[in-house]
């Protein structure tokens, strides 16, 4: 079945300092959202890209859609304390509807 | 405007026992889907459901089933519980059945003992 990966699984960042999530899938994605999820929250949808090679940029979060369509990044400026929480990426398959396969997440805690 | 309910906010059951757990989409989503969070994980798809019919499901066993009403709300029920059932449920709503934003409700956290 579908698999979709994301490293590092943790990392640990001071504030101030830049964070990089990856995320590949096993197969080739139609599009790819990313999701936030808050300790003891639910996940909260960050943003959707469907075309290859895409970039998307909000403030200081920078996404990217690989052009083979089968990895994304998420990439973070100069992180603040409210950006902790764990990021997934969540892949659709062509045709697949709106089932989406979550990543395996990755945890981001921020130390001042 | 509310967002996506669910309830029970938590539940402890035992096994072998059956549960439902109930959503309530954004008004006007049309579409509900189902996910189970196991702790450490990424939320597993269970279930799609768009104008109460099933759009998807994923790999879970026949123990789980679900529903859509004419008002797009939904149920999730799930019998002969196990221990491994125990896990955070979440639901997500969309306004159709395409590759859409989802906006997940709270969910509910069930204890199986």
């Amino acid at each position: 079945g579908q698999q979709v990966m994301q490293i590092p699984q943790y990392q640990h960042v001071q504030e101030g300092e830049d964070f990089t999530t990856y995320c590949n899938s096993s197969t080739t994605l139609s599009n790819i959202q990313w999701y936030k999820q808050r300790p003891g929250g639910h996940p909260v949808f960050l943003i959707q890209l469907v075309k290859s090679g895409e970039v998307k940029k909000q403030k200081r979060l920078t996404f990217q859609f690989g052009e083979a369509k089968k990895n994304s990044s998420l990439h973070i400026t100069a992180t603040q304390t409210t950006d902790v929480g764990t990021y997934f990426c969540a892949g659709l398959l062509t045709g697949g509807g709106n089932k989406l396969t979550f990543g395996t997440g990755t945890q981001l805690k921020v130390e001042l | 405007d509310a967002g996506v309910t669910q309830s029970p906010t938590h539940l402890i059951k035992t096994r072998g026992q059956h549960v439902t757990l109930r959503c309530s989409p954004i008004s006007g989503h049309k579409s509900v889907s189902w996910y189970q969070q196991v702790l450490g994980q990424g939320p597993q798809f269970i279930f799609q459901y768009y104008e109460k019919e099933e759009r998807g499901r994923g790999n879970f066993p026949d123990r789980f089933s679900a529903r859509q009403f004419p008002n797009y709300s939904s149920e999730l029920n799930v019998n002969a519980l196990l221990l491994g059932d125990s896990a955070l449920y979440l639901c997500a709503s969309s306004l159709s059945g395409g590759p859409r934003e989802q906006f997940f409700g709270p969910g509910t956290r069930l204890t199986v003992l």
